[in-house]
């Protein structure tokens, strides 16, 4: 079965450190991955998304970038923190184009 | 107009009663609709995909989708407060981007 793991749970950096975020999936191959922020009370915001190695398409952000180094790994990395980048991150993985998508544990990043 | 749109509650039911969520979507390429269940601190779970027009029942969860009209709903019968929780649509754009309608909130009272 596939599973997917997000790390770490909970995350505080002072602003104007860096960040990266990990998610690999496993029991499956060629996923497309997404992440997605959500910040308190709102809905989920999706920041970037890849159908394959090194291919990322972007949604939003200007802080932050995603990389896809191998077929089942994630990354979303900034180089320096806002207070704005506070939020719920969300990885997820589906399987093709149009199908269900799976979401990781999230990891709760607080900007200090 | 956004993309994927709900009532963000809260819609608050006695136990054993209907809930019923809505959700209007924009792109009327769409195919792919989903109903996630988020309980407060923990990530989205998948409750119900639909890709039909109609009615598709899984338990006591029951999905409704109408393209003509861009409205997917979801229906829970027999409530119980265990249902109380956050659930969000989530909708495949033409350019294969799952988007997220913001929520709407249940509350199931005892």
């Amino acid at each position: 079965s596939q599973t997917i793991h997000q790390w770490p749970a909970t995350l505080v950096q002072p602003v104007g450190s860096p960040l990266s975020l990990e998610c690999t999936v496993e029991g499956t191959s060629n996923p497309n991955l997404y992440w997605y922020r959500q910040a308190a009370g709102r809905g989920l915001q999706l920041l970037f998304y890849s159908v394959g190695i090194g291919q990322i398409s972007s949604e939003v952000p200007q802080n932050l970038s995603a990389s896809r180094p191998q077929d089942r790994q994630f990354i979303l990395s900034s180089k320096k923190l806002l207070l704005s980048d506070s939020g719920f991150y969300l990885c997820a993985w589906s399987a093709s184009r149009g199908t269900e998508a799976f979401f990781g544990q999230g990891t709760r990043l607080t900007v200090v | 107009q956004k993309e994927v749109e709900q009532n963000s509650g809260p819609l608050s039911v006695p136990e054993g009663a209907i809930a019923s969520l809505n959700c209007t979507y924009s792109d009327r390429v769409s195919q792919s609709f989903f109903w996630y269940r988020q309980y407060s601190g923990k990530s989205p779970e998948l409750i119900m995909s639909i890709y039909s027009n109609g009615d598709k029942e899984d338990g006591r969860f029951t999905a409704q989708l109408n393209k003509a009209s861009q409205y997917v709903s979801l229906l829970i019968r027999d409530s119980q407060p265990s249902d109380s929780a956050t659930y969000l649509c989530a909708v495949y754009n033409a350019g294969n981007m799952l988007t997220f309608g913001g929520g709407t909130r249940l509350m199931v009272k005892p």
